[in-house]
């Protein structure tokens, strides 16, 4: 059965750096999704992306990230300038249509130092 | 602001008993209510959606039910077994984007 991967699966950075988080959603899907979960709090909305833009976005989302699709399999979710807060997991997720199910994948975790 | 809560925070049975989820959301201005299954360590796996024009959808012995205008969905699980020990995460989508619960942490013991 066709999956979300993402990469890496683990990321330590230092604080104040760039990171950027890659997905490869599901081949024939069209909307695309980015989720953080604070650990042990839960799964927060972060923005969804469709048709080379971003449809929404939570007040999370502010301009210290940004979101790709450089190619036609790629999806990426960059933050820039990296604060301690920012630790935590990260999943994409994919779906064919906006009310069809979201499929996600196992996730980043992200470390700050 | 839409919220979402799940009853109870956890769950413990012994295999074989039917048992019962609770989500319940304070916008019933929704498009679809989704449940998900998550194994420590790893994404969410996609049970059921049951679009806002739905009252319930079943997949296996699982059955989720929605009650849109009260704010709730329930899920139910058959004759549970011990690979059913999971997160329970229920999310609502309106708007575009999706708000998930706390979940509820399930324990089937042998």
């Amino acid at each position: 059965e066709p999956e979300v991967t993402q990469t890496p699966s683990h990321q330590v950075t230092q604080m104040g750096q760039e990171v950027i988080l890659r997905c490869v959603p599901i081949s024939n899907h069209l909307y695309f999704y980015w989720y953080r979960q604070i650990l042990g709090q839960k799964v927060e909305f972060l923005v969804s992306f469709y048709n080379n833009e971003i449809s929404e976005k939570s007040e999370i989302f502010d301009d210290q990230f940004s979101v790709e699709r450089p190619d036609g399999s790629n999806f990426t979710l960059k933050i820039r300038s990296t604060k301690l807060e920012d630790s935590a997991m990260y999943f994409c997720a994919s779906s064919w249509q906006s009310n069809q199910p979201q499929h996600f994948g196992d996730g980043t975790r992200l470390s700050i130092l | 602001k839409q919220e979402v809560t799940q009853i109870p925070a956890a769950l413990s049975v012994p295999e074989g008993e039917n048992l019962v989820l609770n989500c319940s959301f304070t916008d019933s201005a929704i498009y679809n209510l989704q449940w998900f299954r998550q194994d420590p360590g790893k994404g969410l796996t996609s049970l059921l959606l049951i679009q806002s024009s739905q009252r319930e959808q079943t997949s296996g012995r699982l059955n989720a039910s929605l009650d849109k205008s009260s704010g709730r969905s329930t899920l139910y699980i058959a004759a549970s077994q011990p690979g059913d020990s999971a997160t329970y995460l229920c999310a609502v989508t309106n708007a575009g984007k999706s708000t998930f619960g706390d979940g509820t942490t399930l324990t089937v013991k042998p």
